[in-house]
């Protein structure tokens, strides 16, 4: 059973802090790994994606992989309200047909 | 905006009954996928398909069916609904060719009796 694994939380940080969230996965043959922002009752939407080990930045944040550790992280610098979500972390399998394994989430409250 | 609609948004039925949940899109996208979302799991996958006539199984398949007749439509199909499967579904597209870069519908809410 190919698993990922998140703190469901919430994780709570101050406003202009940096939110870290983590993110494990049990396949050692995945590929590719994404991060979906999701509003309470709205859909998720794709906000990163990271391919290679290493770290990919997009403005505020920024995704790490670490395929020896399998362990991929979301970090969001100078965090505001706007972020409170719940970030889901999704794993590609080594068969590449956008068939995504979901962990079940990690809430984010942002506290002015 | 990816061009993808849900219908029927919203859904109560009674346990038994046949659902047909639908999914269009205008983009011509070759993939499609439906996700089901329920409290403690996240998203778990229904089914895919790769192209008209050509779907395959997800994770959580058993008690559904789907159908793609034309690109643009996908449908999901609860031949007998059962309260196990009251839950937010979601539909997506994927922007890149079989890649996890997914965009999702606004999602379509099944509760059943």
């Amino acid at each position: 059973q190919k698993e990922v694994e998140q703190n469901s939380g919430p994780l709570s940080v101050p406003e202009g802090a940096i939110a870290s969230l983590n993110c494990t996965y049990s396949d050692r043959g995945s590929q590719s790994f994404f991060w979906y922002r999701q509003y309470s009752g709205k859909s998720p939407e794709l906000i990163m994606f990271i391919y290679s080990n290493g770290d990919k930045e997009d403005g505020r944040f920024t995704a790490q992989l670490n395929k020896a550790s399998q362990y991929v992280s979301l970090l969001i610098r100078d965090s505001q309200p706007s972020d409170s979500a719940t970030y889901l972390c999704a794993v590609n399998g080594s068969s590449n047909t956008g068939k995504l394994i979901f962990g079940q989430g990690t809430t984010l409250q942002v506290k002015p | 905006d990816a061009g993808i609609t849900q219908s029927p948004r919203h859904k109560v039925t009674e346990t038994g009954t046949p659902v047909t949940l639908r999914c269009h899109q205008t983009e011509n996208h070759r993939y499609m996928y439906w996700y089901r979302q329920d409290p403690g799991h996240g998203l778990r996958l229904i089914h895919y398909s790769y192209g008209v006539k050509d779907t395959d199984k997800g994770e959580v398949s058993d008690g559904y069916s789907v159908s793609r007749s034309k690109t643009e439509d996908f449908l999901l199909t609860l031949e007998s609904a059962t309260s196990s499967q009251t839950s937010v579904y979601f539909c997506a597209i994927s922007a890149r060719r079989g890649t996890g870069e997914l965009f999702f519908g606004e999602g379509s809410r099944l509760t059943v009796l």
